[in-house]
């Protein structure tokens, strides 16, 4: 059984800082990492996909992700209320779009004023 | 952002009833998904479409649910026989050229 987990929170953290959501998958064969956001009673939305070892970088998001731990985090900086919402982390074992999403339980992110 | 959308927004429908659920992906894309989302869970995958045939299904995915291609532009998930248990928010998701999928809107299933 293929697994993404998370930490299901809620994350609470001021206006301003920096925010830590952390995810690790059970396949190795996982490609392709992505995080989308929810919001209550809304679809998720795409933040950011990772397909190599390293950083990557989006604005005030960035990406981490490690293959030989499973491992795979995301960085939001100078936290906003408006990023208080639900992070998806999921994965496939596909390149890019191609294959199915394995979802985890996701993240809720509070962000306090 | 490339639009996916679905309709109808919400369904309300009698266990045991047929429910056809619709989605317009983005265009020009072979790939095409179908999700759901129990209340409090977890997205979880039905099954996706590639080139007019299912690709691949999960256990979710049985005797009771089909997806077709009735047009050019639409897909359509169908569930036979409502149970219960099926009552949860069904999404499509079409990937785009920065090779991800996006997701519509949803639509919302309550099975009485």
């Amino acid at each position: 059984q293929k697994e993404v987990e998370q930490n299901s929170g809620p994350l609470s953290v001021p206006e301003g800082a920096i925010a830590s959501l952390n995810c690790t998958y059970s396949d190795r064969g996982s490609q392709s990492f992505f995080w989308y956001r929810q919001y209550s009673g809304k679809s998720p939305e795409l933040i950011m996909f990772i397909y190599s070892n390293g950083d990557k970088e989006d604005g005030r998001f960035t990406a981490q992700l490690n293959k030989a731990s499973q491992y795979v985090s995301l960085l939001i900086r100078d936290s906003q209320p408006s990023d208080s919402a639900t992070y998806l982390c999921a994965v496939t074992n596909y390149g890019g779009s191609q294959g199915n999403l394995i979802f985890g339980k996701g993240t809720k992110l509070s962000v306090k004023p | 952002e490339p639009e996916v959308t679905q309709t109808p927004s919400h369904q309300v429908t009698q266990m045991g009833q047929e429910v056809i659920l619709r989605c317009v992906p983005i265009s020009n894309h072979l790939y095409f998904y179908w999700y759901r989302q129990i209340l409090g869970q977890k997205v979880e995958f039905l099954v996706s479409f590639y080139n007019n045939e299912i690709s691949e299904k999960s256990e979710i995915f049985d005797d009771q649910f089909s997806v077709e291609r009735p047009d050019g532009s639409n897909f359509t998930l169908k569930i036979r026989s409502t149970k219960l248990e099926d009552s949860a928010m069904y999404f499509c998701a079409s990937p785009a050229v920065t090779d991800t999928q996006y997701f519509g809107p949803g639509t919302r299933l309550t099975v009485l």
